[in-house]
């Protein structure tokens, strides 16, 4: 089993749907991370967590929600999706500097 | 280099060459730096990184050097091969330590030619 799991990993949805992205870690890790990547601009934080109880905001918070479930569960939401949030999508985890990431959702808001 | 845009800087070299990619930080505070590696499809992975306290570091077939007079990074990879065709990021820590956050680059794509 992979480390970071994302699911799902594709998903075509319309615009003003609510849509939950969802990671789960098996690495033990307090800290975990959702970013976006678009294409020629790498990848932009939306969310991270430290703890269960700690949940900041990134560069790119706007348009997008997180709960943090339990330590090995960080979910992202975007409540009423618009067509500029078609992204890849990247959650990861650190137990310091270095991140692991899971395989990516690709989402496509129509 | 890092690129400003919707086009990825790209960097063509032959099967057995030397490539080096090259990417320049913002923040002199920054304390460290890791390169990742992105296959088509799949998640960044993990290459090689650097803290601010060094200016060379080798792994295999891979070095980054890390200039901080001029905020320059670089990754210098050893005898191309097919596999290493990706995209790579620099990522630099920002913040305090183990406590900041990693604001990556735009990317370099690396085409590999046979």
């Amino acid at each position: 089993d992979a480390d970071v799991t994302q699911t799902p990993r594709n998903r075509i949805t319309k615009t003003g749907k609510r849509i939950m992205l969802e990671c789960s870690q098996t690495k033990g890790h307090d800290r975990m991370y959702w970013y976006r990547q678009d294409p020629g601009l790498g990848l932009r934080l939306i969310y991270y967590s430290f703890d269960v109880k700690d949940i900041n905001k990134g560069e790119i918070s706007d348009g997008y929600s997180v709960s943090r479930q339990a330590q090995a569960k960080f979910s992202l939401s975007l409540e009423s999706a618009i067509p500029n949030q078609t992204a890849l999508y990247f959650c990861a985890t650190s137990a310091g500097y270095g991140y692991t990431f899971g395989s990516g959702t690709r989402l496509t808001v129509v | 280099g890092e690129s400003v845009g919707l086009h990825l800087p790209t960097l063509s070299v032959q099967e057995g060459d030397n490539s080096i990619i090259n990417c320049a930080y913002s923040n002199s505070a920054s304390d460290y730096f890791i390169w990742y590696k992105q296959e088509s499809g799949k998640g960044p992975q993990f290459i090689i990184d650097i803290r601010s306290n060094m200016d060379k570091r080798q792994g295999q077939r891979v070095t980054v050097l890390l200039n901080k007079t001029v905020k320059h990074l670089s990754l210098q990879i050893a005898a191309t091969q097919p596999g290493d065709s990706a995209v790579y990021f620099c990522a630099e820590n920002r913040g305090r330590g183990s406590q900041g956050n990693l604001i990556f680059g735009k990317g370099t794509k690396l085409s590999v030619k046979p």
